[in-house]
């Protein structure tokens, strides 16, 4: 089974401080991607990646970047955490086989 | 850029009644539909998938159809159980691999 593994489930920041998400995958899939999921709006697609040190925009871009310098890992960055980037953020690993998702963080900035 | 609409965004049936979501599209591009199912706490998993030369796809008592020329796609519960409360996540792709999801239902079996 492919694993996806988000380093913490539950995180809360304080407003203004700078948060790194991190995503790891097991199996040498080139394409991952970062989503938020918030109640009634669904999963939204913030940024993906098709290979290290390549980088897309998503949908909603804004106020965060990101960073691929391993193939496995993934990282959302925060550059200065607002309280409308409060949320649950997921990561996906994409094969044949469509996405696995990690567990999700729960991002809480107070 | 690809829309997707998902309905209801909320189904409560009986135990042992059937369930059915739409999902529509708008992008004619797109060849690939999955359907996750994520539970309270969990991560989205997927359940099913169709692509665009495939009409119907069945997988015990889940079912996926796919309307290419009308662009909507429905996932179809037969005899739901419990265990199948969730909420339910269509999405759509293609090239590049991106998906782009609807909105979710929140299914409630009712015992």
């Amino acid at each position: 089974d492919v694993k996806v593994t988000q380093s913490s489930r539950y995180l809360v920041k304080r407003t203004g401080e700078k948060v790194f998400l991190e995503c790891v995958q097991d199996m040498d899939h080139e394409n991952m991607f970062w989503y938020r999921q918030d109640p009634g709006l669904g999963l939204r697609l913030i940024y993906f990646s098709y290979d290290v040190k390549m980088k897309e925009k998503g949908d909603i871009p804004e106020g965060y970047s990101v960073s691929r310098e391993k193939k496995e890992r993934f990282s959302l960055i925060l550059e200065s955490a607002s309280t409308n980037q409060t949320s649950m953020y997921l990561c996906a690993s994409y094969s044949n086989y469509g996405y696995t998702f990690g567990s999700g963080t729960r991002l809480t900035v107070v | 850029g690809e829309n997707v609409e998902q309905h209801p965004s909320t189904l409560s049936v009986q135990e042992g009644d059937s369930a059915v979501i739409k999902c529509t599209y708008s992008d004619s591009a797109s060849n690939y539909f999955p359907w996750y199912k994520q539970e309270l706490g969990k991560r989205p998993q997927l359940i099913i998938d169709i692509r665009s030369n495939v009409g119907e796809k069945k997988d015990q008592r889940i079912a996926v159809t796919l309307n290419k020329t009308a662009k909507h796609f429905s996932l179809h519960i037969t005899e739901t159980q419990p265990e199948d409360s969730a909420v339910y996540f269509c999405a759509s792709g293609g090239t590049g691999n991106q998906f782009y999801f609807g909105t979710g239902t929140s299914l409630t079996v009712i015992p």
